[in-house]
């Protein structure tokens, strides 16, 4: 029982390149999310999914766009990387928006 | 606008020597309100809910306790384990879709 699983763990990426972030759930959850954790701000919410088919924006979207592949998976993606990204990834599921979420183990990104 | 305030930023311990750490909120209607542990390079780990003023929860050593307008978790006779830090979120939005966090608590206990 793997929970949410991310990918990769680490990544370098040079200013405007791009990526996608991808995570996993195999906890059959309906919900998804998309979390950044920078030092000393907490973790503040990019994206979220609340149930297959649907997207919705966060308090820090700018510069990210996700895709919420099938139930298990939620990716997310970064067109143009800026050195303000640099950050932890953190993606999670809960069952619904109501309830706990969990959390994977992280993508730490540094753009230079 | 919604927000959470986590003090202290950081708290070190004796081993046995019990505290708590406070978690206070401002938020349109709370829906619940969560406590996380988080060890250093790994994802947050859930701990507890809490739905309403008076509720309380207990693992272990730790006690978590809801007003409405902050949340405590108590940490009774710690060991060096318990070492990490503490996350506070609430759940937010108009239809409890958002999980707005405090900055944390980092917690260390020395033998």
């Amino acid at each position: 029982n793997a929970g949410v699983t991310q990918t990769p763990k680490f990544q370098v990426l040079k200013t405007g390149q791009s990526m996608t972030l991808q995570c996993a759930q195999d906890m059959n959850h309906n919900s998804m999310y998309w979390y950044r954790q920078d030092p000393g701000m907490g973790l503040r919410l990019i994206y979220y999914s609340a149930s297959e088919g649907t997207t919705d924006k966060g308090e820090v979207p700018n510069g990210y766009n996700v895709s919420r592949l099938n139930k298990r998976e939620f990716s997310l993606r970064l067109e143009s990387a800026a050195p303000s990204q640099t950050s932890v990834y953190f993606c999670a599921s809960s069952e619904t928006v109501n309830t706990e979420a969990f959390f994977g183990q992280g993508t730490r990104l540094t753009v230079v | 606008e919604d927000q959470v305030t986590q003090s202290p930023e950081a708290l070190r311990l004796q081993e046995g020597e019990s505290s708590s750490l406070n978690c206070s909120y401002t938020v349109s209607g709370l829906r619940g309100l969560f406590w996380y542990r988080q060890d250093p390079g790994k994802g947050p780990e859930f701990l507890f809910t809490l739905y309403s003023a008076g509720e309380e929860k207990e693992k272990e050593r730790l006690k978590a306790t809801l007003t409405k307008k902050e949340s405590f978790l108590h940490i009774t006779a710690p060991k060096p384990e318990d070492s990490a830090t503490y996350l506070c979120a609430v759940q937010a939005g108009e239809y409890g879709n958002k999980l707005v966090f405090g900055a944390g608590t980092i917690l260390r206990v020395k033998s």
